[in-house]
């Protein structure tokens, strides 16, 4: 069946480093790819998507890219801010399957 | 504020009990969605509405559970003789139309504690 396979967490950096959460996936048809994430004490909030290969998402600084041929779309930012700690989710959605399938997700904290 | 409602937002009950959690969608939108989040196990599907009826069930963990959806919005899950092991955050989401490529919405959830 489908999978999302993320960074193992938590991940912790100071303010202004630069970000990567590798994501892999497995999936039977040509899915959609997204990251949704978990503000602290707030509900899960779509951050972007992707839906062809070489697709492209971006939102609010963050950017990820759809790979078809390593089945990845790692998530990427150049300068986090303290702003950004969050809980990090990759999910994908296979065509005529509808539900979303979530990776474990990666615990993000930015320290001053 | 028209996003997706979730209530109650917290629950504890007893072992035993049964229990109702409701999702209202945003206005519009025909699909719906719910889903369980727990240490364990992350984020689950449990089932899918289009409009009012249930293509897609697949995540139900046992018969304990159900769902229904009327005039094609809100939504109520069921748990019956809840036990220790549904213990977990239920969450609703809601999207404008079906497809693979449409982003979901989702609420704040319901903090489900079975004592």
């Amino acid at each position: 069946g489908d999978s999302v396979t993320q960074m193992e967490g938590p991940v912790t950096l100071s303010e202004e480093a630069f970000l990567t959460i590798n994501c892999t996936y497995t999936a039977t048809g040509y899915p959609s790819l997204f990251w949704y994430v978990q503000y602290p004490g707030e509900g899960l909030q779509l951050l972007l998507k992707a839906t062809k290969a070489d697709d492209k998402g971006s939102n609010k600084g963050f950017e990820a890219t759809y790979r078809k041929e390593t089945t990845s779309f790692h998530l990427e930012k150049g300068s986090v801010q303290v702003s950004d700690s969050a809980v990090y989710f990759c999910a994908l959605s296979d065509p005529g399957a509808q539900k979303l399938v979530f990776g474990q997700g990666t615990r993000l904290t930015i320290n001053p | 504020g028209a996003g997706v409602s979730q209530s109650p937002s917290n629950k504890v009950t007893e072992k035993g009990k049964d229990v109702e959690l409701r999702c209202d969608p945003i206005s519009g939108h025909t699909a719906l969605y719910w889903y369980r989040q727990s240490l364990g196990q992350g984020l689950e599907f449990l089932i899918y509405f289009q409009g009012n009826s249930a293509p897609d069930k697949s995540g139900l963990p046992s018969d304990r559970f159900s769902a229904e959806r009327t005039g094609g919005s809100v939504s109520t899950l069921t748990i019956q003789r809840t036990q220790q092991e549904d213990s977990a955050v239920y969450l609703c989401a809601s999207s404008s139309r079906t497809g693979s490529n449409q982003p979901q919405h989702f609420g704040d959830g319901t903090r489900l504690s079975i004592l």
